[in-house]
């Protein structure tokens, strides 16, 4: 079963808002990984995290690997309409080849 | 370039029936994961190989079996199928490289594996 604990489940939020999601593990990861998954696709990595305590945006997103290595978090400024869809925490340890463990989800909904 | 592909898109099966899922890795790519995602959760690690030998296995039966061929391509094959194995199974590809312990997946759509 899942080892991560994201949170939250779901977000209903109006355009314009920031969104904050995070995951945490009982466990420690070596790379940490945020993905955006729409219907009909698989998912889409949007950012990877190398470092304990590294920072790292693109473009209105924002994530964190936690100092623990058993956190992250990901962070979306102004939400826009297309912001929709559900988002992944993904865990990767070393010498595990491409083993990813994911998060449960946080389903993002935006109000025009 | 064409991204990852996998076929079917969707299918239909019976409990007890035998199911064969196929996914071509975006090209370049040595590297397939298969992953399984259940309606309303994060996709579960189930098998990774590259260059045609297995190089990790998740927590299921022997029921879900994998090869990859020459080309790359590979295909995961599941027996005697039990309703619990409907989901949504996604495959990834990857490519080597030095430097980062990890290798960017890419995933491709998916085949929706309904069991009735």
């Amino acid at each position: 079963g899942q080892q991560l604990n994201q949170s939250p489940q779901s977000m209903f939020i109006q355009e314009g808002e920031d969104v904050s999601m995070n995951c945490t593990s009982s466990s420690i990861f070596n790379t940490w990984l945020w993905y955006k998954q729409e219907p009909g696709e698989g998912p889409v990595l949007l950012i990877a995290l190398y470092k304990a305590g590294e920072l790292t945006s693109n473009g209105r997103l924002t994530a964190q690997f936690g100092i623990t290595r058993k956190d992250s978090f990901l962070n979306i400024s102004a939400s826009i309409p297309s912001d929709v869809g559900i988002y992944f925490c993904a865990g990767q340890r070393n010498n595990a080849g491409n083993m990813l463990t994911f998060g449960g989800g946080t389903r993002l909904m935006v109000k025009p | 370039d064409a991204g990852v592909t996998q076929s079917p898109t969707h299918l239909i099966k019976t409990r007890g029936q035998h199911v064969t899922l196929r996914c071509s890795p975006i090209s370049g790519h040595k590297s397939v994961s298969w992953y399984q995602q259940v309606l309303g959760q994060g996709p579960q690690f189930i098998f990774q190989y590259y260059e045609k030998e297995e190089r990790g296995r998740g927590n299921f039966p022997d029921r879900f079996s994998a090869r990859q061929f020459p080309n790359y391509s590979s295909e995961l094959n599941v027996n005697a199928l039990l309703l619990g194995d409907s989901a949504l199974y996604l495959c990834a590809s990857s490519s080597p490289s030095g430097g980062y312990s990890y290798n960017e997946q890419f995933f491709g759509p998916g085949t929706r594996l309904t069991v009735l």
